[in-house]
Parts: structure tokens; C-alpha cells; sequence
């Protein structure tokens, strides 16, 4: 039973363009929602993060957009650099569950 | 300083034996976790541990045990390997997950 699931496991890009990466779940006592980013040979690292009370969440190049009627979220990155090319997990967390949910995860490639 | 650390980075073990895992924090975090990563699983949680001596399973956990009797290392047992249990295991640290966690560098186990 996946309750985060990333459809798909990769994604192609091409650098200054924009990256849309998406994350569906069925848990609707989901109310945490993060992004994380793993580069190989290397732990994940936290990348951006949003509550359920929100919409969206903007840092910098990344944006974060929660759709909580559809069960979706989706992170995108503006404008694609060539460092952004990794591994994308997008995690949750029910309310009070100090733990979290992963995705499958998907590999971006960004070309230059 | 890394925050934490992973002992072996890499193992290689024979089917049946016993291998214990190492995960070590400074940052004095009361939250830690053992996840493995898989191909098309994603990030999947064996164990994790709410304070000293107190652990709870995770979504995985059949063939796996751990320990923490300090506040800085929890200790992740495959009781008798299995090619199965082949994977990279990743420890993770959190305040609150509201923070999202802090992941090691991982170990690369593989069961032969």
C-alpha cells in the first residue's frame, strides 16, 4: 500500500527551462509535506518543505504547490540548472506521526 | 562536523550471519530512524526510536532489530542476513519533523 507515490521515475530537462516534478497520495490525514534531493553516494537532504494550511511555498528557484482536493503536490524549479540533476523524493507526514512517508522517488536529468 | 555518521559506509556479508549497523548523532536529537532505499521503493522505514530504549517498527522491520541505549547511536541489526536485505540503508536524525530530518551519508550492504 503506497500511500506517496511518484509516477514517474524519471524526467528529462533542458537547462533555463522549467522542471515540474509531481507527487500524489492517498493518506488524507497527510498534513506535512516535504522535498528532499539525493545525490549519489549521498544522504538526502532537505530541500523544501509545506503545510497543509498552505497552497504554496516558495524558496528561491523551487516552488512547492499543495492541491489537497486532488491529493497532489508537485515541486517546480525555475529555471532547471545542471546541479539540479538528482534523485527527488517527496515525503509526508500524518498529524502528530513523527515520522515520514516516502515516494518512490524520480531521477531529473538536466541537459545542457 | 557532520552531525551524523554512519559506520561501515560499505559491507559486504555472507547469508546468515549477523551484521550490526551503526548510526551516530551530535545534535542531541530525540527522533532517529532507519530507512532503507530500494529501486522503485523508494525510502522505506525498518525501525525508529522516540527516545533512549523507546523504538517502534516501521513498515519493513521483519528481520530486523535495533537498539538505543544513548541518545546518540541507534543500532540496526540484521539478525541473519538475506540477499533480500541487500540495500542502502540510510539513518536519519529530526528535532521535529516539522524540520524534516537529517539523513547520514549511508551504508551500501550487500548479502552474498
Amino acid at each position: 500500500d503506497q500511500q506517496v507515490k511518484q509516477n514517474s521515475p524519471s524526467l528529462s530537462v533542458q537547462e533555463g527551462r522549467i522542471s515540474i516534478l509531481n507527487c500524489d497520495y492517498t493518506n488524507s490525514m497527510f498534513d506535512y509535506f516535504l522535498w528532499y534531493k539525493k545525490y549519489p553516494a549521498e544522504g538526502p537532504t532537505f530541500l523544501i518543505s509545506i503545510s497543509s494550511i498552505k497552497d504554496k511555498n516558495e524558496d528561491g528557484r523551487f516552488t512547492v504547490f499543495l492541491n489537497k482536493s486532488a491529493k497532489h503536490l508537485s515541486l517546480h524549479i525555475v529555471p532547471s540548472q545542471p546541479g539540479d540533476s538528482a534523485v527527488y523524493f517527496c515525503a509526508a507526514s500524518a498529524q502528530g506521526a513523527q515520522k515520514l512517508v516516502f515516494g518512490q522517488g524520480t531521477r531529473l536529468t538536466i541537459n545542457p | 562536523d557532520a552531525g551524523i555518521t554512519q559506520s561501515p559506509r560499505h559491507k559486504v556479508t555472507e547469508t546468515g550471519t549477523p551484521v550490526t549497523l551503526r548510526c551516530h548523532q551530535t545534535e542531541n536529537h530525540r527522533y532517529m530512524y532507519w530507512y532503507r532505499q530500494d529501486p522503485g521503493h523508494g525510502l522505506r522505514l525498518i525501525h525508529y526510536s522516540y527516545g533512549v530504549k523507546d523504538t517502534d517498527k516501521g513498515e519493513v522491520s521483519d528481520g530486523y532489530s535495533v537498539s538505543r541505549s544513548k541518545t546518540e547511536d541507534f543500532l540496526l541489526t540484521l539478525e541473519s542476513a538475506t540477499s533480500s536485505q541487500t540495500s542502502v540503508y540510510f539513518c536519519a536524525i529530526s528535532g521535529t519533523v516539522v524540520y524534516g530530518y537529517t539523513f547520514g551519508s549511508g551504508t551500501r550492504l550487500t548479502v552474498v
